[in-house]
């Protein structure tokens, strides 16, 4: 079965810094991954997937994501926060069987600071 | 553009009391999804659907019902409300072509408490 793992439920970043949230899966096929993030009192967006083809993923809002076979990850990266960015950002796999059906993460809560 | 919509937006209901979330899509998708989202769980699938007339139970469907009379409608039933079906209620609908590559589209949730 599909799972996945995201490391750290909170992370802390200045504005301006590097951010780095970790996702790792677990798959028995090869993996779609997916990257959302949800804003308060508000439904999930797609930041970027992972399908095939070229394992560096750009998204919206400056954000990518590097899939790594070898490792299992799909950590997703920005190079400078800000202060918008604050959110809480999921992680998850498509599972297989019927329906296309995606396994979540727990969750990260990106706090920015200033 | 209205994409998922889902109604009502928050809901206060006793235990016992029985409810139905409403979730309508306006993209001709034919898989829609209800989730449940949980402090520090992630979100749970609670039913699913991949056609109107076909419903399937996810990880969660104790205590829901389902059904998928049209395209664009997949309401969530709650029988006998209880403390532990407190929670935030997400629809989200795909399309059905291109495999699992394709990303789901969310409605901004229901928010229900149960007392």
């Amino acid at each position: 079965a599909q799972s996945v793992t995201q490391l750290g439920s909170h992370v802390s970043v200045s504005e301006g810094a590097l951010v780095l949230l970790r996702c790792n899966y677990s798959s028995s096929v090869p993996p779609y991954l997916f990257w959302y993030v949800q804003y308060p009192n508000q439904g999930l967006q797609l930041l970027l997937k992972y399908t095939t083809g070229a394992t560096l993923v750009k998204g919206i809002n400056g954000f990518e994501a590097e899939f790594k076979k070898s490792e299992t990850s799909f950590h997703l990266t920005k190079p400078s926060a800000h202060m918008s960015d604050a959110a809480e950002y999921f992680c998850a796999v498509t599972s297989t069987g019927g329906g296309n059906k995606l396994t979540f993460g727990t969750g990260t809560q990106l706090k920015v600071e200033l | 553009n209205a994409g998922v919509t889902q109604t009502p937006k928050f809901r206060i209901l006793k235990i016992g009391q029985s409810m139905t979330l409403q979730c309508t899509q306006d993209m001709n998708h034919n898989y829609m999804y209800w989730y449940r989202q949980d402090p520090g769980m992630g979100l749970k699938l609670i039913y699913y659907s991949v056609g109107a007339g076909i419903t399937d139970k996810g990880e969660v469907p104790n205590g829901y019902n389902v059904s998928r009379s049209t395209t664009e409608d997949f309401p969530l039933r709650l029988e006998l409300a209880a403390p532990s079906q407190t929670s935030v209620y997400f629809c989200a609908s795909r399309v059905q072509t291109g495999g699992g590559n394709q990303p789901q589209h969310f409605g901004d949730g229901t928010r229900l408490s149960i007392l």
